[in-house]
């Protein structure tokens, strides 16, 4: 089961958007809709932001948007606030019946 | 409110068995899928294990399986993640989460180490 690819880090100043792709195959991300974003401060649990490609749990800021196409899945953070500095994962369910979570992307906020 | 709650992680030696227990609390267990997720220190996330509402369906990484079970509890609500044989490898903090392609909600997971 080889991991999502995601950069390995973004930055950004306040105010600003970013956007944190997600690449998979036809196995997974292009396959599914099941594509999830999770948030993960230092020392905290993961927590989703986006879930089923572009959906928003309750209580999560509208700055945070999901899409997708093929194989790539993308998230977008506009209005970069300093707590958005935090690590992003992807995850996708697969064909083989499992999930994979891409490596990570370490956001900065200049 | 929805709460989940890890527990049994701690020092183990090599070749060891540990068993991790998550109690959950704050919604309808036995509705829900449930997962065990991990991450080793400095590293990101690994998918471990997934079981469906009843029980009926579990659900391997590679990497562990023939080594990992995963088990549930509903009367008790209550979700297990049985480790044999346990490896350097398996280090990492073990999280559990809930529902089958959310991953909604996490708890603050329970870490495991293994030294000898």
């Amino acid at each position: 089961q080889s991991a999502l690819t995601q950069p390995a880090s973004v930055s950004g100043s306040p105010g600003q958007s970013i956007t944190i792709s997600c690449t998979g195959t036809s196995g997974d991300i292009g396959n599914y809709n099941y594509v999830s974003w999770f948030q993960q401060h230092p020392g905290n649990a993961p927590k989703v932001i986006i879930y089923d490609v572009i959906n928003r749990p309750s209580g999560v800021s509208s700055r945070f948007s999901g899409s997708k196409s093929a194989n790539t899945a993308s998230l977008t953070i506009s209005g970069l606030q300093a707590d958005d500095e935090a690590v992003y994962y992807c995850s996708s369910y697969t064909t083989r019946r499992t999930w994979v979570f891409g490596g990570g992307t370490r956001l900065t906020v200049l | 409110q929805v709460e989940l709650v890890e527990s049994g992680g701690g020092e183990v030696q090599p070749g060891r068995p540990l068993r991790l227990s998550c109690a959950a609390s704050g919604f309808t267990f036995s509705s829900y899928a449930m997962h065990w997720v991990r991450q080793a220190p400095g590293k990101g996330l690994e998918w471990v294990a997934a079981i469906t509402y009843d029980g009926g369906a579990t659900y391997y990484a590679d990497s562990v399986k023939g080594r990992f079970t995963v088990t549930r509890d509903n009367s008790h609500h209550e979700l297990h993640l049985q480790i044999n044989s346990l490896r350097p490898e398996d280090a990492a903090t073990y999280y559990c989460s809930r529902d089958f392609f959310r991953l909604d909600y996490w708890g603050r997971g329970t870490p495991v180490s293994v030294s000898s």
